[in-house]
């Protein structure tokens, strides 16, 4: 099946920096990719729509200025975590669209940010 | 799905049982809907999906139930195995958005 990944797997930052998350789709083109946040023990919620082209849609609640996406290719969506404070840590999923179902989603393999 | 961000809920089974995760979802306009399986430190990982025009499909060992008139899905694992230790996720869509809601997750626990 097609393959999305993610880069890096794992980051360890100090509060205030910003920290740049890479989603890619090695065998597919995606104009749309997904990015959810999952805290421990809990779901995966969806912060924001990127879209290639054009800016990103964000789910309400989430600060815009804060996690600033831009989908510069059809394989590339990135992911930055501006000014990231320990409240910050989480595991960061992304995901993009089966191409030929539209409706089947694959998912990266996630990376873990901790901000310390 | 619905997710309140509480701490997951437990199912645990013997191993070579079956076994039944329920989630619950709200959106009346959601028309497919996914079950995933998280392993630890992972992204989900696809495992079967049903569409609202259906009430029940059958994979390998796993199957899932819809009832649209409750707004409930299930996902049944026949003869399961330690491999299938894992937290399990619903999600549902409504075609056209691409946009998944996930509920609250189940931890599968089989024990030996």
């Amino acid at each position: 099946g097609a393959v999305v990944s993610q880069h890096p797997s794992w980051v360890i930052c100090k509060s205030g920096t910003s920290v740049k998350i890479e989603c890619r789709s090695l065998d597919f083109q995606a104009t749309t990719m997904f990015w959810y946040r999952q805290f421990p023990k809990q779901s995966l919620m969806l912060m924001a729509t990127s879209n290639e082209g054009s800016k990103a849609t964000y789910e309400q609640g989430v600060e815009k200025d804060k996690f600033l996406i831009n989908h510069a290719s059809l394989t590339l969506s990135t992911l930055t975590v501006t000014s990231a404070h320990p409240e910050d840590s989480s595991f960061y999923i992304c995901s993009a669209p089966d191409p030929l179902t539209r409706n089947e989603q694959f998912f990266g393999p996630g990376t873990r940010l901790t901000v310390l | 799905g619905e997710s309140v961000g509480l701490h997951l809920p437990t199912l645990s089974v013997q191993e070579g049982d079956n076994s039944i995760i329920n989630c619950a979802y709200s959106n009346s306009a959601s028309d497919y809907f996914i079950w995933y399986k998280q392993e630890s430190g992972k992204g989900p990982q696809f495992i079967i999906d049903i569409r609202s025009n259906m009430d029940k499909r059958q994979g390998q060992r796993v199957t899932v139930l819809l009832n649209k008139t409750v707004k409930h899905l299930s996902l049944q694992i026949a003869a399961t195995q330690p491999g299938d230790s894992a937290v399990y996720f619903c999600a549902d869509s409504t075609s056209g958005t691409y946009k998944y809601i996930f509920g609250t997750g189940t931890r599968l626990k089989v024990l030996a």
